[in-house]
């Protein structure tokens, strides 16, 4: 079974400055995807970032971006110039890519999330 | 708006009563998936269902909790005799049927309280 860890359980960083969260993950899979997603106070989950474990590129998506460590199992992500609006609980999250009898099954492991405050 | 779309948002139930949430996926998604939230905790996957059927039900408590996914209409994720460790948020997400961009896309969520 896979697992997903997130050691920082809350961060602060001041606005306009660089954070970056943990994520490191245990698997014995090859090809798997790896996602940040972002947990506002309204709850919903939104995807900021994802990599492909095939891709030796890291994932860029304007402030955000991530260091991927294959070997090291490893999935941070930098978030740059930060803002108010970042302040969320962020999960780092794993998914095995595996074809079953009804085609793809995208199934994610969650870590435990950091909450992440930006201070004005 | 096109996106996944669960209600109610929020659900109160007294002990030893149903619950029933429910969940539309995006437009031309088939497959969708159920995870519940614990208070301080990650989701944590559930069951996976495509158009009538049940592919993955490895996360579904064994007792009280079922889903079904029918050929018309939303997905439902029922929940006999709460008890108050139901009390969860629980997310539903979608994905196509084709493609491999390996991207789910989740509701808001329906928050469930059990008095």
């Amino acid at each position: 079974a896979q697992t997903v860890t997130q050691s920082q359980p809350e961060m602060s960083v001041q606005e306009a400055e660089t954070v970056t969260l943990s994520c490191t993950y245990d698997t014995s899979e090859n090809n798997y995807y790896l996602f940040w997603y972002k947990q506002p106070p309204s709850r919903q989950m939104i995807l900021v970032i994802r990599q492909e474990a095939y891709k030796q590129q890291n994932a860029t998506e304007n402030r955000f971006s991530v260091n991927f460590q294959k070997a090291a199992k490893s999935f941070s992500l930098k978030i740059s110039d930060s803002q108010l609006g970042d302040t969320a609980m962020y999960f780092c999250a794993f998914m095995k890519h595996v074809w079953g009898s009804g085609g793809s099954n995208y199934k994610l492991t969650f870590g435990k999330g950091t909450l992440l405050t930006v201070n004005p | 708006n096109a996106g996944v779309m669960q209600n109610p948002r929020h659900l109160v139930r007294r002990r030893g009563q149903e619950a029933r949430l429910r969940c539309s996926p995006m437009k031309g998604h088939s497959h969708v998936y159920w995870y519940r939230q614990l208070p301080e905790e990650g989701l944590k996957f559930m069951v996976y269902l495509q158009k009538e059927n049940i592919i993955d039900e490895s996360g579904m408590p064994k007792e009280r909790f079922s889903a079904e996914f029918p050929k018309e209409g939303p997905s439902i994720l029922r929940i006999q005799q709460v008890v108050r460790g139901d009390s969860a948020a629980y997310f539903c997400a979608s994905s196509s049927k084709q493609g491999d961009t390996g991207e789910l896309f989740f509701g808001e969520g329906s928050r469930l309280t059990v008095l």
